[in-house]
């Protein structure tokens, strides 16, 4: 298919943990976002990404939270010494420039 | 946080029935849009709203911008067992970020 892709879809982590997780946006797709959507409620903005570059980290919970894009494609967003707070699904969605945004299917992270 | 509120939180309705789901706000936003989440998918987006006013029609499904651009309505007429899932609003705070609402879970019995 030619949607966002993420992996993995579901991740268990023991608190105190790093994960890592991966964002496949659709090819040609400049701005790529990060959500974290709790149990219940919306999604939550993150971060963006004009091709490589991190134009707003301002939702990024806190320093463990670290985002990257280095070749202006494929993302990941690592989360260090996790946290039960942590337990979300993370979304990633890519558009054209700021038009509409295409979600992918999302990682649930568990931490236990 | 969450900027936008939407009601009601949970809706349960008979199939053929009609519903209304709000989304209501002290910003105003450049522009509004309304997706529909399904379990263990992400949000896809059914409308975008900009001018104050604005009624756009999907289908069986009717969106509204209210006047002063803080508020909206999605109303479903004669709701399919289809239209079940998360319904979500969301505003444009500038021309990236999008802010949403907690969603509301619209469950439609056949």
């Amino acid at each position: 298919g030619a949607g966002v892709s993420q992996s993995p879809r579901y991740k268990v982590a023991k608190r105190g943990q790093d994960v890592a997780l991966r964002c496949d946006p659709i090819s040609g797709h400049v701005s790529l976002f990060w959500y974290q959507q709790a149990l219940g409620q919306g999604p939550e903005f993150l971060t963006y990404f004009q091709n490589e570059a991190q134009l707003d980290k301002s939702g990024l919970p806190s320093d463990r939270f670290f985002a990257e894009r280095p070749e202006g494609s494929v993302s990941t967003l690592k989360i260090q010494r996790t946290q039960q707070e942590d337990s979300a699904v993370y979304l990633c969605a890519s558009s054209l420039e700021n038009n509409e945004q295409f979600f992918g299917p999302g990682t649930r992270l568990t931490v236990l | 946080t969450q900027l936008l509120e939407q009601s009601p939180q949970f809706l349960s309705i008979q199939e053929g029935e009609n519903l209304t789901v709000y989304c209501n706000s002290s910003s105003v936003f450049s522009s509004l849009q309304w997706y529909r989440q399904e379990p263990g998918e992400g949000p896809v987006l059914l409308v975008t709203v900009v001018t104050g006013g604005e009624v756009k029609k999907l289908k069986r499904l009717t969106f509204q911008f209210g006047d002063a651009r803080k508020d909206s309505s999605l109303h479903i007429t004669a709701a399919q067992t289809g239209d079940t899932g998360l319904y979500l609003c969301a505003g444009e705070e500038n021309d990236y970020k999008l802010s949403f609402g907690a969603g509301t879970t619209v469950t439609v019995r056949a």
